[in-house]
């Protein structure tokens, strides 16, 4: 089955840059989409289809991929950004839906 | 406004059996794929179960396979998880969530919604 890598945690000051990648074969290939958990809550989707925001979804949200290593960035690193973020795919013909193992923000 | 609200989670021991519900509201309910993800304490997302929209095709994780049952109810906008013979690792939060698509009919393929969740504990 498909395999997607995150790192464990990211640390960043506020006003920063944070940068979140998913390692995977030939990721560049899929589309590939994040989601922000928060302490006790539900996940959030916050970037769809590699680059593409939900309304809602600040601008400082943004993503890229390409080769075998998808992005998530966060600009302007707000102390409401510390939380959980997954990436995810759908592995294709299995036609099942693959989680990183996800990665800790925090803001320093 | 899309609400998606999860009931019947409890304590439930290993062997036994619990059904899940979620109800739907503020969206087509019939014109969209629904699944069902679940969380371990402390532990990452992973998905369990999609099913179509006519609710006459449905998928699964292989940890699942067998044991659980996904279907819905169109008319009573509800989604369900038939879950039998469970075991400790099935202890989760399990949420419903919709998949998400555009106004052509394409889906994206992931999960543009969730609903809050409700905690499975399998335990003696």
């Amino acid at each position: 089955s498909y395999v997607l890598t995150q790192p464990p945690s990211v640390s960043v000051a506020p006003g920063q840059t944070a940068s979140i990648t998913c390692g995977g074969n030939n990721i560049g290939s899929k589309s590939v989409h994040w989601y922000q958990q928060k302490p006790g809550q539900a996940p959030v989707l916050v970037v769809f289809d590699n680059s593409d925001r939900p309304s809602g979804i600040p601008e400082r949200f943004s993503g890229s991929n390409s080769g075998n290593t998808a992005t998530l960035t966060i600009s302007r690193v707000e102390a409401g950004d510390e939380a959980d973020y997954y990436c995810q795919v759908w592995g294709g013909n299995s036609d099942h839906y693959v989680f990183g193992a996800g990665t800790k923000v925090s803001v320093l | 406004e899309v609400q998606l609200v999860e009931s019947g989670g409890g304590l439930v021991q290993p062997g036994g059996s619990l059904r899940l519900s979620c109800a739907a509201s503020g969206f087509s309910f019939t014109t969209y794929w629904m699944h069902w993800v679940r969380q371990a304490p402390g532990k990452g997302l992973m998905w369990v179960s999609r099913i179509n929209g006519e609710g006459s095709m449905a998928i699964y994780a292989d940890s699942v396979k067998g044991r659980l049952t996904v279907s819905r109810d169109n008319a009573k906008n509800t989604l369900y998880l038939e879950m039998n013979n469970l075991r400790a690792d099935d202890t989760a939060i399990y949420y419903c969530a919709r998949d998400g698509r555009d106004n052509t009919g394409y889906y994206y393929r992931n999960f543009d919604n969730w609903g809050q969740g409700t905690l499975v504990t399998v335990s003696s």
